[in-house]
This record gives C-alpha cells, structure tokens and sequence, in this order.
C-alpha cells in the first residue's frame, strides 16, 4: 500500500496566487480529512469528507479556502487568493472508518510558503 | 467541543533517560485516545491507541500510555529514550466524532 499521497511536497507562490494542494488517500478509505499546522496553533481540521461528500468544514478559515472531493481517490485543497498568513504544512489523512475505532493515516504534507 | 492539552512542549533529554508526556482533554463523554508521533521530515504516524479494556495501553518502539479516567489522562511513557526518538509527539482525542489534536511535544534526545 503506497498511502496517503499529496503533491506537491513544497510550494512557494507569492500573495494573492492561486495555490492547488492535492490528495491521494489510500484505496477503500471512506473518510478524508485536510489539517494545517503552524506553531502557533498545531495541528487544525480543515475539512473532512465521508463518501466524497463534505461533511464538516468548520474549520475552513475563510471563504479564501475551498475543498473538493470529485472521486474516492482524490482531492484537493485550494486557496485563492493566497495570503502569507496561510504558510503552513498541509496534511491530507484518510481514514477506513473514523466514526468507530480506524486510526488516521497521515500523507507526508505539503508545506507552503507564500511570500 | 473537546480540547486536547500537551504540557511542556519543548522536552530534551540524554539517551537512557526516562520520557513520559502528559496529555489531558476536556470532555466528558466516551472517547477514544491516540498518540501520534512526527520524525523530523516525515508525517503523523500511529504510536498508539485506546478503545476500550486494559486502560495501559503498550505501542511500537517501546511506548506506553495510560488511561486514567478519573484525571481525564493519557500520559505517554518511554522507560528508556534513543536518540532515534527524536520527534514530535502528538496527543489525540476523539468523542461526538470529532479528533481534537494537542499542539505536541518536541522530544529531543542527545546522544
């Protein structure tokens, strides 16, 4: 089993670009969830999926930030425009079943720095 | 909601030392407990976790957690450090179906 996979790995882009993390959970997961960390504020839910459908997005800081969940097998997380506040390290984690017992399983993040 | 509190985020220590992390949450209902640790450049990986049952809970490399209801705990235990501990430790909780992480530990163990 290859994973969570995300791309890219590390992203620099100046203010008020477009910025696409994307998102590969491992096969026959059900759940998807999208986490920011920073040191100020460690590890933050984003957004999470069941069944390609977005259940939760409390945490999406600002209308700036949007998730889609098109297939089982990819998502993406978009900020636009970017902002230098939004650097962080982006993670990606699937789930087989969070609503009982299932562990996440972290991608390896994608950290970015906007300038 | 739930919150997660890690106490002293910043740990270093010698190797053969003795390690132990706190953790408490805030929430009373039936929860679900986890420790994820983070090696430099890598991901969240799963250390160990709690359900239910034998509330001393034992993982890889090592670890041990225990679960103390009554303190709303889940402290995390190494007898024995390696300089290949060197990470960020993470607490984690889980109740109403929502995860609620602690902001972590840096454990840095000198050779």
């Amino acid at each position: 089993d290859a994973g969570v996979i995300q791309s890219p790995r590390h992203e620099v882009t100046e203010m008020g670009q477009e910025v696409t993390l994307r998102c590969k959970p491992i096969s026959g997961h059900d759940y998807l969830f999208w986490y920011r960390q920073t040191m100020m504020r460690g590890l933050e839910l984003l957004i999470y999926f069941n069944n390609n459908v977005p259940i939760d997005d409390s945490g999406m800081p600002e209308d700036r930030f949007s998730a889609k969940m098109p297939n089982a097998s990819f998502s993406t997380l978009k900020i636009q425009p970017s902002e230098p506040r939004d650097s962080a390290v982006y993670f990606c984690a699937s789930s087989l079943d969070a609503l009982r017992n299932s562990p996440l399983h972290f991608g390896n993040g994608t950290r970015l720095t906007v300038t | 909601a739930q919150s997660v509190s890690q106490h002293n985020h910043h740990v270093i220590l010698s190797e053969a030392a003795s390690l132990e992390l706190g953790c408490n949450y805030s929430y009373g209902g039936t929860v679900n407990l986890f420790w994820y640790v983070q090696y430099p450049g890598q991901h969240l990986q799963l250390l160990l976790k709690y359900f239910s049952g034998d509330p001393l809970v034992k993982g890889i490399k090592g670890f041990e957690a225990e679960f103390i209801k009554s303190k709303f705990s889940f402290n995390l235990r190494k007898p024995s450090v390696q300089w290949s501990d060197t990470a960020e430790y993470f607490c984690a909780v889980k109740g109403n179906n929502r995860l609620a992480f602690g902001k972590g530990n840096q454990v840095v163990v000198i050779p």
